[in-house]
């Protein structure tokens, strides 16, 4: 059983704000969204995670609602190296980590 | 830092042999973590360690599958006999306790003909 949704594909123009949303409105109050990436057979990479405050790093943001139940990570200028795989997931605090289809994120010059 | 480290990158083998993959996780990090992924099931966790203890296997698809933990430095991933079925990339990943995510190895590229 999902416990997010995420669209398949989306594409993205070189230079703009990529902004891949996520459904998980069966989440609990313990468990966090963490977003990876996946580069092409490369391994998944951690992008960013939080709980219920909006939050940042060099690589991106990620918006949480007020309610929990979906969230979007947005990636400020997206560039040709940000094509790939992204994965959103809910998980306890570093519990194991159950990954499913991710969206697929193709910039385009 | 050198990372998760995960050996062999390649692994080509027989139907019927069997195949050891190793992973030496990230010095500090206590969680260990397998990985398969395929086209058709995509990234599967197989099984995880916290301090080296095998807490969660169930995601270890037959008995043809061990792993073991004999130290924190240290992880195999067992396929006794091997199949054509079992060919995929197997990943490891590792973390702290309080830490950000996983920090995955670059895999191990298995292919069982």
């Amino acid at each position: 059983d999902a416990k997010t949704t995420q669209p398949t594909s989306m594409d993205c123009a070189e230079g703009r704000a990529a902004n891949l949303p996520c459904n998980h409105s069966t989440i609990s109050g313990n468990e966090y969204v963490y977003w990876y990436r996946q580069i092409h057979s490369q391994g998944p990479q951690y992008i960013i995670h939080g709980l219920k405050n909006n939050e940042t790093n060099e690589m991106a943001s990620l918006i949480i609602t007020e309610d929990r139940k979906s969230s979007t990570l947005i990636l400020p200028h997206a560039t040709l190296r940000d094509t790939a795989v992204y994965y959103c997931i809910v998980s306890s605090y570093n519990n194991d980590m159950r990954f499913g289809a991710g969206t697929r994120l193709t910039v385009k010059p | 830092d050198a990372g998760v480290i995960q050996s062999p990158r390649h692994e080509v083998t027989e139907m019927g042999q069997e195949v050891t993959l190793r992973c030496k996780p990230i010095s500090g990090h206590n969680s260990l973590f397998w990985y398969r992924q395929t086209m058709m099931r995509g990234l599967e966790l197989l099984i995880y360690f916290n301090n080296n203890v095998p807490i969660d296997d169930s995601g270890m698809p037959e008995d043809r599958f061990s792993a073991k933990m004999p130290n924190a430095s240290f992880s195999t991933l067992k396929i006794q006999p091997s199949e054509p079925r079992d060919s995929a990339v197997y990943f490891c990943a590792s973390s702290l306790p309080q830490g950000n995510g996983y920090t995955f190895g670059s895999g191990t590229r298995l292919t069982v003909v």
